[in-house]
C-alpha cells in the first residue's frame, strides 16, 4: 500500500460543515492526488500535488480545496460540504522508484453528507 | 470527463474460464494502465502498457493496445474465484503527463 493512510476512514457530516480529510504517506513520494468515486463514474482526479506547497485542480475540483505544508500529507477540505459530495474519497501517489507512472493508492474515505 | 470506457460494465463467469474487457478511450495516449479493485478497497496496479507497445504479459493477464483504433483489452486466463472485483483502465494522456483518467469500470464476478 506505498504507506498510504487515510483518516478519518469514515465520516458523516451535514450539508454546510466543513470537512477536512487527511492523506499521510510515509516514504517522501512527490506527487500525491485526491479521488472521488461514485457509481458509474470510475475515479475522477479532484486535485494533486507535486510537492510541498504545489498544488493543481483536477477534473472536479470545485468546492474542494487542499492543501499541502508537508511532504508526507495532503489534506483534502470541503469548504461547505453539500449533498452531492457524498462519496468514497481515495488518496493515491506516485512512486519515486520504480513504474513512475503507476499510482499506489490508500484505502479510501466513506464521507455522506446528509 | 472520462477518457476510457469499459465494456463490458458487468461479467459474470465460471471459474476457469477466460475473461476479456475492452477499455476505449479518445485521444492520444502516453500510456495505458489497468488497475483491480476489490470491493470496499483501493485500487491495485495490474499491469503497464505504454503507446509503442502493442502486448504485455504478466503472470495471467494479457494487455493488448491498439492505439489506431484507440483501444486496450485485459485478458485474465484460467479466471479464479479470487479475481473477482472491479477492473478499471486509466490513461495518461500525451501531454497530461503525471495525471491519469479513469474509465468507469467492470465488474468481474467469477463463480465457484
Amino acid at each position: 500500500d506505498a504507506g498510504i493512510t487515510q483518516s478519518p476512514r469514515h465520516k458523516v457530516t451535514e450539508t454546510g460543515t466543513p470537512v477536512t480529510l487527511r492523506c499521510h504517506q510515509t516514504e517522501n513520494h512527490r506527487y500525491m492526488y485526491w479521488y472521488r468515486q461514485d457509481p458509474g463514474h470510475g475515479l475522477r482526479l479532484i486535485h494533486y500535488s507535486y510537492g510541498v506547497k504545489d498544488t493543481d485542480k483536477g477534473e472536479v475540483s470545485d468546492g474542494y480545496s487542499v492543501s499541502r505544508s508537508k511532504t508526507e500529507d495532503f489534506l483534502l477540505t470541503l469548504e461547505s460540504a453539500t449533498s452531492s459530495q457524498t462519496s468514497v474519497y481515495f488518496c493515491a501517489i506516485r512512486p519515486r522508484t520504480g513504474p513512475k507512472e503507476t499510482q499506489y493508492f490508500g484505502p479510501g474515505t466513506r464521507l455522506l453528507v446528509l | 470527463s472520462q477518457q476510457g470506457e469499459e465494456d463490458p460494465q458487468a461479467l459474470s463467469i465460471q471459474e476457469g474460464e477466460n475473461a476479456t474487457m475492452n477499455c476505449s478511450y479518445k485521444t492520444s495516449i502516453n500510456n495505458l494502465q489497468w488497475y483491480r479493485q476489490n470491493s470496499g478497497r483501493g485500487l491495485v496496479h495490474l499491469i503497464l502498457i505504454r503507446s509503442n507497445e502493442r502486448e504485455k504479459h504478466s503472470g495471467r493477464l494479457r494487455v493488448t493496445l491498439d492505439t489506431s483504433k484507440k483501444s486496450s483489452s485485459l485478458l485474465i486466463t484460467a479466471s479464479r474465484a479470487a479475481d473477482t472485483a472491479s477492473y478499471f483502465c486509466a490513461t495518461e494522456d500525451d501531454g497530461a503527463g503525471n495525471m491519469l483518467t479513469f474509465g468507469g469500470g467492470t465488474r468481474l464476478m467469477v463463480k465457484p
